[in-house]
């Protein structure tokens, strides 16, 4: 079982529709991630909050939004998504910069 | 700037067979480095890690040790099941702030009973 949960697990939606992808741990940690991931292909970095401010943003298309709320929770807002942006979606999160991070199960997204 | 090399896979072992998947990396600090796993329709697991030289780092019957004068990480299994068929990462991460992961290619174990 993963410490990190993420919802929902699958996610099929058009190019013009909005939607959310949630992330929630509950282990105090204070640095939470997104990656996305291909089949086949390691995980590539997002964007990367710490102390709910974002810190990182991997030069990511506008059309993903990502929002920490709170410590505990990480949101990605989707609008606009392309056919490419199909992907297996992970959170992670890490007690801080220096500790392994723990990965959810992903959210596994399909753009129509 | 820092990258993991793996070697090339797919890896096909019979049950009990010895295990060794490479990796070597390159970084211009001192790293810690990790094997991450990842079994069908999940996300990664931290399978085991070590934060300096000669660290072994070890968990499930995988072991690996930081080796900084190759700059490798290999991991090894000496017995390996049906249910350690699953696509490998190995990673590196420099210490301070800001600090990511590089992954390597990751690397698909396949065990036949």
């Amino acid at each position: 079982d993963t410490e990190v949960t993420q919802t929902p697990k699958h996610l099929v939606m058009g190019m013009t529709n909005k939607k959310s992808l949630k992330c929630e741990q509950h282990m105090g940690h204070r640095a939470m991630y997104w990656y996305k991931q291909k089949a086949k292909k390691p995980p590539e970095l997002m964007f990367v909050y710490s102390y709910e401010k974002l810190s990182i943003n991997e030069s990511v298309p506008s059309r993903f939004s990502p929002e920490c709320p709170n410590s505990s929770l990480l949101n990605l807002h989707l609008h606009a998504l392309q056919p490419e942006d199909s992907a297996l979606y992970l959170c992670a999160s890490s007690q801080d910069w220096s500790q392994p991070q723990h990965f959810g199960d992903g959210t596994r997204l399909s753009i129509l | 700037g820092n990258s993991v090399t793996q070697m090339e896979g797919p890896v096909t072992l019979s049950e009990e067979a010895f295990l060794t998947i490479n990796c070597t990396y390159t970084a211009t600090g001192y790293p810690s480095l990790f094997w991450y796993v990842q079994y069908p329709g999940e996300g990664l697991q931290l399978l085991l890690k070590a934060t300096k030289a000669d660290d072994k780092g070890s968990n499930k019957g995988f072991e690996a040790t930081y080796r900084k004068e190759t700059t490798s990480f290999h991991l090894e299994k000496g017995s390996v099941q049906v249910s350690d068929s699953a696509v490998y990462f190995c990673a590196l991460s420099e210490t301070g702030a800001n600090s990511k992961l590089t992954f390597g290619k990751g690397i698909t174990l396949s065990v036949r009973p």
